[in-house]
């Protein structure tokens, strides 16, 4: 099956903890990206990336880090300097560009994490 | 700034009905709009898209209409069935493929 899995699905952090959120997509996507949603509140990004080895801030990247060794692996970190943590975690990968920048992003199932 | 955002939090709606759902832009550069649909704990799931240079696109039983006038976006859903049910957000591309969410319309379909 072709798509975008997340791991874990539930993830609890304690005070201080660096925890790590994977992604891994097997549609030979360029584009990856992990966006934090809230109760009730739409998607924010946290950061993207548009080929290996580089990728940019999103609106909220303060307490986070990101890798991209490989095209279908994008792993995010929450760090103990993220201090409201808890939320649903998703991450999405886009097709290569053909023309313009008119790219469907599809998700993962996504991964929630609590703090204890 | 730029925002998406919704006129309706909420929609209940009978099943069967037709449902509508509302989407308002700010950003009158925006060339692409995406519908998502969001059931409880999973990830949003693409239902249709459509491009500036478009007033109207039909899907399988949803319909989007795009209003460059008014910067307005809508979601149509024929026959409404209880799978209906979920949190629907609008998107567009704000440009660099980054794409701005609003907050999301939840849809209730009652029997």
């Amino acid at each position: 099956d072709g798509g975008i899995t997340q791991s874990p699905k539930y993830l609890f952090r304690k005070e201080g903890q660096n925890v790590t959120l994977s992604c891994e997509q097997n549609l030979n996507h360029d584009a990856m990206y992990w966006y934090r949603q809230d109760p009730g509140q739409g998607l924010r990004l946290i950061y993207y990336s548009q080929i290996v080895n580089d990728f940019q801030k999103g609106d909220i990247a303060e307490g986070y880090s990101v890798s991209r060794e490989k095209k279908e692996s994008f792993p995010l970190t929450v760090t103990s300097a993220q201090k409201n943590p808890t939320a649903f975690y998703l991450c999405a990968s886009s097709s290569p560009r053909t023309s313009g920048n008119r790219e469907t992003q599809y998700f993962g199932p996504g991964t929630r994490l609590l703090v204890l | 700034g730029e925002s998406v955002g919704l006129h309706l939090p909420t929609l209940s709606v009978q099943e069967g009905d037709n449902s509508i759902i509302n989407c308002a832009y700010s950003n009158s550069a925006s060339d692409y709009f995406i519908w998502y649909k969001q059931e409880s704990g999973k990830g949003p799931q693409f239902i249709i898209d459509i491009r500036s240079n478009m007033d109207k696109r039909q899907g399988q039983r949803v319909t989007v209409l795009l209003n460059k006038t008014v910067k307005h976006l809508s979601l149509q859903i024929a026959a409404t069935q209880p799978g209906d049910s979920a949190v629907y957000f609008c998107a567009e591309n704000s440009g660099y493929n980054k794409l701005i969410f609003g907050a999301g319309t939840r849809l209730a379909v009652h029997p």
